[in-house]
């Protein structure tokens, strides 16, 4: 079973180049998460989907938008990277709306932005 | 809001030895309580969760964890560290009501020594 896959793994950026992080899951989860992790910070999370045609935004949206494509995929985009944007990137799914239930998640994004 | 404190930055144990992690929430109503383990390079894995009942809660890889709604707090524990515990663990508290999110603690290094 793949679970969660992300691509890429790694990611060079420079400052206002656009990219979009891709994520899938094969467990036909209903949600689906994007979260970073910064050092000291823990994770936190970006933006969610509760369900397939759902988004909304959570502790850190800033910068970011996403699309929820399909009940499997949920992708993240940079429209101008920034510096401060350089972090790892999670994707994460879970079978009900709210977290009561375990998270799946993917290996991450490592993005840096020079 | 919902909060979590892992006041433990880096703990190195030995191998063989005994392993408490601490973790303390904050939050209103009794919470769901996780904690997760990641490996270098790797995504968050599962290690048990709680959400009612009893307070003391066995997980995967000989891990257990106690609830204490006194204290507001969620250790985790380990009677025998291995050398492949090695890894950072975060404590996370999901919200039983209202907004749809997961908040984590900023993680715990640990290192285990021969």
């Amino acid at each position: 079973n793949a679970g969660v896959t992300q691509t890429p793994k790694f990611q060079v950026l420079k400052t206002g180049q656009s990219m979009t992080l891709q994520c899938a899951q094969d467990m036909n989860h209903n949600s689906m998460y994007w979260y970073r992790q910064d050092p000291g910070m823990g994770l936190r999370l970006i933006y969610y989907s509760a369900s397939e045609g759902t988004t909304d935004k959570g502790e850190v949206p800033n910068g970011y938008n996403v699309s929820r494509l399909n009940k499997r995929e949920f992708s993240l985009r940079l429209e101008s990277a920034a510096p401060s944007q350089t972090s790892v990137y999670f994707c994460a799914s879970s079978e009900e709306e709210r977290q009561n239930t375990e998270a799946f998640f993917g290996q991450g994004t490592r993005l840096t932005v020079v | 809001a919902q909060s979590v404190t892992q006041p433990d930055i880096h703990i190195t144990v030995s191998e063989g030895a005994s392993l408490e992690l601490r973790c303390n929430y904050s939050y209103g109503a009794t919470p769901y309580l996780f904690w997760y383990v990641q490996s270098p390079g790797q995504g968050l894995q599962l290690l048990l969760k709680y959400f009612s009942g009893d307070t003391l809660v066995q997980g995967i890889k000989g891990f257990e964890a106690e609830f204490k709604r006194s204290q507001s707090s969620f250790n985790l524990r380990k009677p025998s560290v291995h050398w492949s515990d090695a890894a950072e663990y975060f404590c996370a508290v999901g919200a039983t009501t209202g907004a749809n999110n997961l908040f984590f603690g900023t993680g715990t290094r640990l290192t285990v020594i021969p």
